[in-house]
């Protein structure tokens, strides 16, 4: 079945603290690997598109790296700013479906 | 540029009444077209999908139903809506069959 795990469920970081989120999936022919920035009470940002292992994407204090079995969002030196609930989501190959994690909840005190 | 919209942006509603949410995208033609709900603190459960007007997938056989009456509109609907419907509604549309969703603002539902 496809599935997708993310951990920590909560991340508590002091300002400048770097740290990761991780995404694993198991996906039946992976076609895109997803990550989104979603602020309480609004929509999901979209923030970057993986492909393939080796893959890595960078946007400010954010890189997202991909492996064969999953993914890492690195933040570095984060500020009270980040602080947001990270998603993160696959699409199979022969599908039009999406299917998420439950998120991280990050909170970057200063 | 594309825009999705979505309304209302909050909406409270007895046991039992009906419900209606629309969903519409501008700046793109023959987007796929997809329904979410996140309950508190939870990821997104995909509800419905569809790929043209008049075709729609359902993921989860609830008393939910969706139509697709134009190319750019979605529109979610119940006859007789339940507690559990509560939560946060989501419509997300791609262009083609593959690539980054782009999400609306949402519905908060709140049934009584």
């Amino acid at each position: 079945e496809d599935q997708v795990t993310q951990s920590p469920e909560a991340l508590r970081l002091q300002e400048g603290e770097s740290s990761s989120l991780n995404c694993s999936y198991t996906v039946s022919g992976l076609r895109g690997l997803f990550w989104y920035r979603q602020d309480p009470g609004k929509g999901p940002e979209f923030l970057f598109t993986l492909y393939s292992a080796g893959e890595e994407k960078e946007k400010e204090r954010l890189k997202a790296t991909l492996t064969k079995k999953e993914s890492f969002l690195h933040i570095t030196a984060p500020k009270p700013e980040d602080s947001a609930t990270y998603l993160c989501a696959v699409q199979a190959t022969y599908f039009n479906k999406f299917y998420f994690g439950s998120g991280t909840k990050l909170n970057v005190k200063p | 540029s594309q825009t999705i919209h979505q309304w209302p942006a909050t909406l409270v509603q007895p046991v039992g009444s009906p419900l209606s949410l629309e969903c519409t995208v501008e700046g793109t033609s023959n987007p796929n077209l997809y329904w979410y709900r996140q309950a508190a603190g939870r990821g997104l459960q995909l509800l419905f999908y569809s790929v043209g007007i008049g075709q729609i997938s359902s993921e989860v056989p609830q008393n939910l139903s969706a139509s697709r009456p134009q190319d750019r509109q979605f529109i979610l609907s119940s006859k007789k809506l339940l507690l559990s419907d509560s939560g946060f509604y989501l419509c997300a549309w791609i262009s083609g069959s593959w690539g980054e969703q782009y999400f609306g603002p949402g519905t908060r539902l709140t049934v009584t």
